[in-house]
């Protein structure tokens, strides 16, 4: 069975700092890693996913996530955050040849002015 | 349609009555998820359904709760006799393809329920 760490519940940060957000994973299979974000009253939106290939990930609104198999490890960053990222994000893993996704308990990012 | 959508999208019960949730998937997706997200908590997979096909069901928390998929597009999650367990928000996703793959599963807004 997979399961996902997210090491922080909360992250407070300014706004036009960098952030990390971490996550880290168990699975004994192979494994897709997805990163979630979760505006208020609103559904999940996917960020990135790494499916294969290069283990740097970019994904939309500038994040970028890097693949660490040896640390089963996939953070996420940004080098300079905005009031507008302030949300829950969602760390996830799905085996390859499997269908559902598993979760981590969620992030949520306080960018502070 | 442009995206996942789901209704209600907020229901209260009463401890003991029957609920109906509704998800309309994206256009053409093959793929159709159920997830129950507790508050402060990752959401967490109920069922699967690949077409009208419910391929998985290894996480429905008891036999109260009930999914179905008839035609391969819309679909209902039902929870009988509603426990205060059961509060949470749920939310369905699709995907495009049958197979299992790294394709991407597109969320709904999700329909928060509270038991009473």
């Amino acid at each position: 069975a997979q399961s996902v760490t997210q090491l922080d519940s909360q992250v407070p940060v300014f706004e036009e700092a960098p952030v990390e957000l971490r996550c880290n994973y168990s699975s004994s299979v192979s494994v897709y890693l997805f990163w979630y974000v979760q505006y208020p009253n609103q559904g999940l939106q996917l960020l990135l996913k790494y499916l294969s290939g290069s283990t740097l990930v970019k994904g939309i609104n500038g994040f970028e996530a890097e693949f660490n198999k040896s640390q089963t490890s996939f953070h996420l960053r940004k080098p300079s955050v905005h009031i507008s990222d302030t949300a829950e994000y969602f760390c996830a893993v799905k085996r390859e040849y499997g269908n559902k996704l598993v979760f981590g308990a969620g992030t949520i990012l306080r960018v502070k002015s | 349609g442009a995206g996942v959508s789901q209704s209600p999208r907020y229901k209260v019960a009463k401890r003991g009555q029957d609920v109906a949730l509704r998800c309309d998937p994206i256009s053409g997706h093959v793929s159709l998820f159920w997830y129950q997200q507790a508050l402060g908590q990752g959401p967490e997979f109920l069922t699967y359904f690949q077409n009208e096909a419910q391929l998985d069901k290894s996480g429905l928390p008891s036999d109260r709760f009930f999914a179905e998929r008839p035609e391969g597009s819309v679909s209902t999650l039902k929870i009988q006799r509603t426990q205060q367990e059961d509060s949470a928000v749920y939310l369905c996703a699709s995907s495009l393809t049958p197979l299992a793959s790294g394709d991407t599963q597109y969320f709904g807004p999700g329909t928060r329920l509270t038991v009473l």
